[in-house]
């Protein structure tokens, strides 16, 4: 299953509220989760099963979508939120990730 | 604390072999499905293989089917990959990965990761 994101990078203040779209190749129900990594640390969870929030990340994280179509959101944008965001799906083997989008201060 | 730790990572020339550990603490390693998860420098993310709890289910992506292996000893907490024929496009950094299934559905997500143990693969 082929993951695509969009935009792949994007530049936005503090205090913005940004969406990065993620397309799966086929239908994958709601198994789809979202990771967040700053410079060259291990990917942190924040969103899973397409829109659970992930225990200690901040409620301006949030995931919609389900088939095909996702969505993740960040209402207000603050200064430790720009990273590079990967969706990824779990609905079969092998796992797949999106390409990546990287999120600059603009 | 509840952590992973990777090691075993190197320069190996082409067609060289190497094996990595991860050793697990501060949680039931025995009750998780465990990853690996790789990233070239500067690139996305690679799932590579996962297995089950007792070792009786294995899956790997299909660049490194016949030339990777991962395993466990749930004894010691520890998780493997025996890295065979490794070519330049394995170059990379190797996670560790515990998997979860979500409360209510089954679902399957990656919620704690190592630091990663960096594998280098030149002549």
């Amino acid at each position: 299953i082929q993951m695509t994101q969009s935009p792949s990078s994007l530049s936005a203040s503090v205090g913005d509220g940004v969406t990065i779209t993620c397309r799966a190749s086929q239908g994958i129900s709601s198994h789809l989760n979202w990771y967040q990594q700053k410079g060259g640390k291990a990917p942190k969870l924040l969103i899973y099963a397409a829109y659970s929030l992930q225990n200690g990340v901040p409620s301006r994280f949030s995931g919609g979508g389900s088939g095909t179509d996702f969505t993740l959101t960040i209402s207000s944008l603050q200064p430790e939120d720009f990273a590079t965001y990967y969706c990824q799906q779990s609905f079969n083997t092998p796992y797949t990730f999106g390409q990546g989008t990287k999120l600059e201060i603009k | 604390e509840v952590q992973l730790v990777e090691s075993g990572g190197g320069l190996v020339q082409p067609g060289g072999s190497l094996r990595l550990s991860c050793e697990a603490s501060g949680f039931a390693f025995s009750n998780y499905w465990m990853s690996w998860v790789r990233q070239a420098p500067g690139k996305g993310l690679e799932w590579v293989a996962n297995i089950k709890q007792d070792g009786s289910e294995k899956y790997y992506v299909d660049s490194v089917k016949g030339r990777f292996t991962i395993s466990r000893d749930n004894v010691k907490n520890s998780l493997y990959l025996e890295m065979n024929s490794l070519r330049a496009e394995d170059a990379s950094n190797y996670y560790c990965v515990r998997e979860r299934e979500a409360d209510r559905s089954p679902n399957w997500f990656f919620d704690l990761w190592g630091r990663g143990t960096l594998v280098i693969v030149s002549s």
